[in-house]
């Protein structure tokens, strides 16, 4: 059975602080990672990853896979009160075709409190 | 960008009436939907994949007569939820795929009393 485990659960910060968020995963046919960010409605894209050690950044979010250890890494740095949200990892799988399913974590809570 | 349009936003209903929640994808075409519900504190489920023009294909677990499917065109997937009950309130969530990765629409609250 695919599985995708965040961590932690839930998290509070102070503005300025820098957060890293954890996504470990065990899937067959790896396809991709994707981190969303989820506030009151659905989640916005933030970044998707396919190779290994290739970091991607926007802004004060960058992120990391890798694919021999199965996890991924979701850094904030100089946090903010808007960075208040849920972030979600998923995992996409190669099931044949252009679409695939994706496989989500349970997320992460993140506060950030001024 | 892509975007993909999902309506209503909210709805309230009674227990027993059904339910029709629609996706379009406004500026691309999408030969495949996902829909997801999603439970306060919890994460997305997956509980179909809407294939235009074909059979829905349903997760384990989710029943296909009460979670109808309907995927008529390259740019609208429904799912109606039929004689709703009060456990079936949720956020559900549709998504297309885009090459940068899935795009989801605003998902709809459903609460049913």
């Amino acid at each position: 059975e695919d599985k995708v485990v965040q961590s932690p659960l839930s998290l509070v910060v102070h503005e300025g602080d820098t957060v890293t968020l954890n996504c470990s995963y065990e899937v067959t046919n790896f396809r991709s990672l994707l981190w969303y960010k989820q506030e009151k409605k659905a989640p916005t894209f933030l970044f998707m990853l396919t190779s290994s050690g290739i970091e991607k950044k926007s802004g004060r979010l960058s992120s990391i896979l890798d694919k021999k250890e199965l996890f991924s890494i979701l850094n904030i740095t100089a946090t903010q009160t808007g960075d208040s949200a849920i972030y979600l990892c998923a995992v996409a799988k190669n099931s044949g075709g252009s679409n695939y399913k994706l496989t989500f974590g349970k997320g992460t809570l993140l506060t950030v409190n001024p | 960008g892509a975007v993909v349009s999902q309506h209503p936003s909210w709805v309230i209903c009674k227990s027993g009436t059904s339910v029709k929640i629609e996706c379009r994808s406004l500026d691309f075409q999408a030969t495949t939907m996902f829909w997801y519900r999603q439970f306060p504190k919890q994460s997305l489920m997956l509980m179909a994949t809407s294939n235009e023009g074909s059979k829905a294909t349903y997760e384990q677990g989710v029943e296909k007569d009460k979670f109808l499917i309907n995927h008529a065109s390259l740019t609208l997937s429904t799912l109606t939820v039929t004689s709703a009950h009060p456990e079936d309130s949720s956020f559900y969530i549709c998504s297309a795929n885009r090459v940068y990765g899935y795009t989801f629409g605003s998902g709809t609250r459903l609460t049913v009393v």
